[in-house]
């Protein structure tokens, strides 16, 4: 069946421009998160939504930096004012229910932004 | 400190060898364990989970000490296609996966 699917692929922005980033999960799944990776680091976890409630938004680096999963299954990144360090890949993860022990998580091909 | 901690490699190694990767995490709360591979440009993807007892899966070995928060990953007879990153995942009771920065591997010829 159909994984996590993300778009855009490739995102240039300038300074100061504001991005949305889209995350379709897999139909049915339940959590959703989102993940920033930086070159050469493994992937950091920015925020999580339990269908359209975003539980855990512990890992947001900054206010210009929000989410939203509305119905509960299409998300939406969107950083505000973009800086030259959020260039990164933003991954998005779904898994099928609320994160059983050692349920894992399906992630998306993620959006690679570089902001010039 | 970084909550879960690895060693970057590069490993280097010719077809055929073993090669272990290990793995410390500083939360003694944490719940699960995971192994993911990261092909270059690629998405992060399970490779397996690991339990308490230990576990294999072919050509793959994991296991865990609890006491020494330290998690391994044995891999026998390398092929050419397991060159990678391997990263270790650590999950805490709050459905938080937190990443290790990954161990990259190539396998030579």
């Amino acid at each position: 069946g159909a994984g996590v699917s993300q778009s855009p692929r490739y995102k240039v922005a300038k300074r100061g421009q504001d991005v949305a980033l889209r995350c379709d999960p897999i139909s049915g799944h339940v959590s959703l998160f989102w993940y920033q990776q930086a070159l050469g680091q493994g992937p950091e976890f920015l925020t999580y939504f339990q269908n359209e409630a975003q539980l855990d938004k512990s890992g947001l680096p900054s206010d210009r930096f929000f989410a939203e999963r509305p119905e509960g299954s299409v998300s939406t990144l969107k950083i505000q004012r973009t800086q030259q360090e959020d260039s990164a890949v933003y991954l998005c993860a779904s898994s099928l229910t609320t994160g059983a022990k050692q349920e894992t998580q399906y992630f998306g091909p993620g959006t690679r932004l570089l902001v010039l | 400190r970084k909550e879960v901690e690895q060693d970057p490699g590069p490993f280097n190694v010719p077809e055929g060898a073993t090669v272990a990767f290990n793995c410390t995490y500083s939360n003694s709360a944490s719940q699960s364990f995971f192994w993911y591979r990261q092909d270059c440009r690629k998405e992060p993807k399970l490779l397996m989970s690991v339990y308490s007892s230990g576990n294999e899966d072919g050509r793959f070995t994991a296991q865990l000490n609890r006491a020494s928060q330290y998690i391994s990953l044995l891999i026998r007879d390398s092929k050419l296609s397991d060159s990678a990153t391997y990263l270790c995942v650590v999950k805490d009771n709050n459905n938080d996966m937190r990443f290790g920065a990954g161990t990259r591997l190539t396998v030579k010829p």
